[in-house]
């Protein structure tokens, strides 16, 4: 696997469900985000760790909690989502949040549905 | 706080016709700028960066782009379009003022490229 993988692709869940996205990158990054792709909004910048550490939430709901094991993996879990919660989730992974060039590697996202 | 607009929704243009796409920022202090192309079901590809030095950037599969400090715009061209090229492309900004890692993103642009 090279670059910024995640599971699954395509996910669809009720209100109820917990549920888990998984982000894995082989770039050897230390920083790693989840963004929130709407139709016809912009991307939204949800969480942004850097060496495994939260440095950045948006004002997300706690139905999305965020977990980083380590550097190369970034989970999303999901709990009593709403149907306004249907997205494509995509992650992103760049060298640091500390240094200024910081290019970011995006994945091929997760297409949520919420019923 | 720092915004970008991308006026066009979408653009229809015909094989090997030129194209333009739109992008305006609001801040005009120290700015990264990026373009990204996103092809269906798929995720974020960055297909270039303005850091610093020359205005004129050249990108990935014939794209270039111009950055106008004085007009805060980083329009993205390209002189020939092919089939292939139809996704949707995203201006994003980010700034040292705000941490270079905060990618502000426009609303994208659908390029539809017709036969």
């Amino acid at each position: 696997e090279t670059g910024v993988t995640q599971t699954p692709r395509h996910l669809v869940m009720g209100m109820t469900n917990k549920k888990s996205l998984k982000c894995e990158q082989h770039l050897g990054h230390n920083a790693m985000y989840w963004y929130k792709q709407s139709a016809k909004k912009p991307l939204e910048l949800m969480f942004v760790y850097n060496f495994k550490e939260q440095t950045e939430n948006n004002s997300v709901p706690s139905r999305f909690s965020p977990e980083c094991p380590n550097s190369s993996h970034l989970f999303l879990h999901l709990h009593t989502l709403q149907p306004e919660d249907s997205a494509l989730y995509l992650c992103a992974s760049s060298q640091s949040t500390a240094t200024s060039l910081n290019e970011q590697f995006f994945g091929p996202g997760t297409r949520l549905t919420v019923l | 706080a720092q915004s970008v607009t991308q006026l066009d929704s979408q653009v229809p243009v015909f094989e090997e016709a030129p194209v333009e796409l739109r992008c305006n920022y609001s801040s005009s202090v120290s700015v990264y700028l990026f373009w990204y192309v996103q092809y269906p079901n798929q995720g974020l590809q960055l297909l270039l960066k303005y850091l610093s030095g020359s205005t004129l950037v050249k990108g990935i599969n014939g794209f270039e782009a111009e950055f106008n400090k004085s007009q805060t715009s980083f329009h993205l061209r390209k002189p020939s379009v092919h089939i292939s090229d139809t996704a949707e492309y995203f201006c994003a900004v980010s700034d040292l003022a705000s941490g270079t890692y905060k990618y502000i993103f426009g609303t994208g642009t659908r390029l539809k490229v017709l036969a």
